[in-house]
């Protein structure tokens, strides 16, 4: 069965600092992967997604995720943290059985400390 | 706004009674998704429509019903409410059709919030 985990619940990162979300998956064949992004009361947003070529994928807001097929995972970087990328994060997966829908992660909690 | 419009924003009832949600996908989007989420289950996908067409089905529970109508927009119902059904419900839309990678980019709405009392 396909499946993405996002083994962190909540990561805490300062204010500048490099921030890195983890996400793995499981298919069989290859992936299709995204990022989307919830502020607080808000729907979410999508970030970027990996489909084919560079394993460096680079999105919204200075976000990038770089997918390595060896590991089977795609975690979310950014250089510089902000305060405003608090938010909650989630990874998905396309599903290739019959109904091409997403398959989301739990969700990692990301709090940015000015 | 995400030109994803979705009404009530909030919603309480009482249990056994029945709610409509309401959504109006971006302009040009002929994808309508249904998705609840809650703290236990997490994301959870329901239903998609396409151009009207029901497309593709997820745990939407038999209570539980949606359509979209000719101008594009949807309806999910919600029957028999049970306190479990508390939930943010979100409506989001895409161009393509199930298959396409344009699919997966969704836009969302807002959500609505259901209390069930």
């Amino acid at each position: 069965a396909q499946s993405v985990a996002q083994p962190e619940d909540q990561v805490n990162v300062a204010e500048g600092n490099p921030l890195t979300v983890k996400c793995t998956y499981s298919v069989s064949g290859n992936p299709y992967l995204f990022w989307y992004v919830q502020y607080p009361n808000r729907g979410l947003q999508f970030l970027l997604k990996y489909i084919t070529g560079d394993n460096l994928v680079k999105g919204s807001y200075g976000f990038e995720a770089e997918f390595n097929k060896s590991q089977t995972s795609f975690h979310l970087k950014k250089p510089s943290a902000l305060v405003s990328d608090s938010a909650l994060y989630f990874c998905a997966v396309r599903d290739f059985g019959s109904n091409y829908q997403l398959i989301w992660g739990a969700g990692t909690k990301l709090i940015i400390k000015p | 706004d995400s030109g994803v419009t979705q009404t009530p924003k909030h919603l309480i009832t009482a249990t056994g009674q029945r709610v409509t949600l309401r959504c109006s996908p971006r302009s040009g989007d002929l994808s309508v998704y249904w998705y609840q989420q809650s703290l236990d289950q997490g994301l959870q996908f329901l239903i998609q429509y396409y151009n009207g067409e029901e497309r593709a089905k997820g745990n939407i529970l038999e209570r539980f019903s949606a359509q979209q109508f000719p101008d594009l927009h949807s309806e999910l119902n919600l029957s028999s409410l049970e306190l479990g059904d508390s939930a943010l419900y979100f409506c989001a839309s895409s161009v393509g059709d199930r298959g396409q990678v344009g699919a997966n980019v969704l836009t969302f709405g807002a959500g609505s919030r259901l209390t069930v009392l």
